[in-house]
């Protein structure tokens, strides 16, 4: 059965300071990864996604994704991180299970707090 | 920019009575789904809707839940007897193709059963 752990519940960041929201899947087949943000009183925005074609995967606002099958990771990245980049992030996979309809599996969110 | 709309944003209900939680998926999309996020936990999967019929249901989705698409358009979410632990973020979601593609989803409802 697939699974994602995200291992920060909560990450807090200065300004203009780099961003990691760690990430670790398991699944046994080949994933489909996303990621997704979700701010206060909004719904679940898609930043990215990764569907087995290049290993690093650019999304929106700046952030970056890289899947490392070796780690089972897909860590989210920004290299400077904003004000508005403060919400909730959701690791998600995709599951490929016996049904296969789609059915996204979350993991239990991280708490991104940027402080100015 | 299409997208997923959600009505209400807000409902409140007694426990015992029926609510209907209505979704607009995207026009093209053929797949859709329902999620719940109880507060403070994971977003979890209740049911996916492909072709008019249920094509995968979670544990949660019992005899009290059902899903209809009634006109082409709307896709709705129907508990027939609330109870407290119902109370969560109801969230609709399509997707064009389904397996292995990102689901767009709407704003969410929010159920409280008092």
């Amino acid at each position: 059965a697939q699974s994602v752990t995200q291992l920060d519940s909560h990450v807090s960041v200065s300004e203009g300071t780099p961003v990691l929201l760690r990430c670790n899947y398991s699944s046994s087949y080949s994933p489909s990864l996303f990621w997704y943000v979700q701010h206060p009183n909004k719904g679940l925005q898609l930043l990215l996604k990764y569907t087995s074609a290049a290993t690093l995967v650019k999304g929106i606002n700046g952030f970056e994704a890289e899947f490392k099958k070796s780690e089972t990771s897909f860590h989210l990245t920004k290299p400077s991180a904003h004000m508005s980049d403060a919400a909730e992030y959701f690791c998600v996979v995709s599951d490929h299970g016996s049904s296969n309809t789609g059915k996204l599996i979350f993991g239990q969110g991280t708490t991104l707090q940027v402080k100015p | 920019e299409p997208e997923v709309t959600q009505t209400p944003s807000h409902q409140v209900t007694q426990m015992g009575q029926e609510v209907i939680l209505r979704c607009v998926p995207i026009s093209n999309h053929l797949y859709f789904y329902w999620y719940r996020q109880i507060l403070g936990q994971k977003v979890e999967f209740l049911v996916s809707f492909y072709n008019n019929e249920i094509s995968e249901k979670s544990e949660i989705f019992d005899d009290q839940f059902s899903v209809e698409r009634p006109d082409g358009s709307n896709f709705t979410l129907k508990i027939r007897s609330t109870k407290l632990e119902d109370s969560a973020m109801y969230f609709c979601a399509s997707s064009v193709r389904g397996p292995n593609t990102e689901a767009f989803f709407g704003q969410g409802t929010r159920l409280t059963v008092v």
